[in-house]
């Protein structure tokens, strides 16, 4: 089955503990990317990549790291966390040879609490 | 820069009825793409609809329709026929340029009345 996963799905955690949140997609796709739900804000990009070892800033980047040493792996990295960035944390894909289709495939989400 | 407007915080319909979501948008790109995503209560992101910018024609899904309006930068979803199973978060997302990221509004609540 085509997916986009996320691990893990729920987070509870401390101010300053280094975590990982995971994402895989097992689609081929050269484009992920990360976002972040708040409410009231609505989904705000992250970090996202175009292929392996190609990352850029998004619109929200502080406090975050990325890495794409994989094509289908694309972990978000948070090295000191402060309770600001408890929030819903969505990765996507895509394929960047898809013509005029553009939809990105979203995973099921991580719920990060810091405390 | 872009941005996507949904100026509905929270919107109801009976079931049964048709109700309309609005969205207008911000971009100097001519060539782009526009999604409404359905978030239920299990916060899984679903895409009900989409509508590439060079097509005149409104996108339809069964129930689902869109009116894009591109001079006005206008891009409506209107459910027919609702049910219970509609009611979830809706958000209207702008996707164009070079960095294929999407740009989401603040979401429009849609509560379905029995």
């Amino acid at each position: 089955e085509a997916q986009v996963t996320q691990n893990p799905r729920y987070l509870i955690t401390v101010t300053g503990k280094k975590l990982t949140v995971t994402c895989s997609q097992n689609m081929n796709h050269e484009y992920m990317s990360w976002y972040r739900q708040d409410p009231g804000l609505g989904l705000r990009q992250i970090y996202y990549s175009m292929n392996v070892e190609v990352t850029d800033k998004g619109d929200v980047p502080e406090g975050y790291k990325v890495s794409r040493k994989e094509k289908r792996n694309f972990p978000l990295i948070l090295e000191s966390p402060s309770p600001n960035q408890t929030s819903l944390y969505f990765c996507a894909s895509r394929p960047l040879d898809s013509g005029k289709v553009d939809t990105q495939y979203f995973g099921p989400g991580t719920r990060l609490t810091v405390l | 820069a872009q941005t996507v407007t949904q100026s509905q915080p929270e919107m109801s319909v009976q079931e049964a009825e048709t109700v309309t979501l609005s969205c207008t948008y911000d971009t100097s790109e001519s060539d782009y793409y526009l999604f409404w995503y359905k978030q239920p209560p299990s916060r899984q992101m679903i895409l009900v609809i989409r509508q590439e910018a060079y097509k005149q024609q409104n996108a339809t899904e069964n129930r689902f329709s869109v009116n894009f309006q591109k001079a006005a930068k206008s891009f409506s979803l209107k459910i027919s026929d609702s049910q219970l199973g509609d009611a979830a978060m809706y958000f209207c997302a702008y996707s164009g340029g070079s960095n294929y990221k999407l740009t989401f509004g603040k979401g429009t609540l849609l509560t379905v009345n029995p």
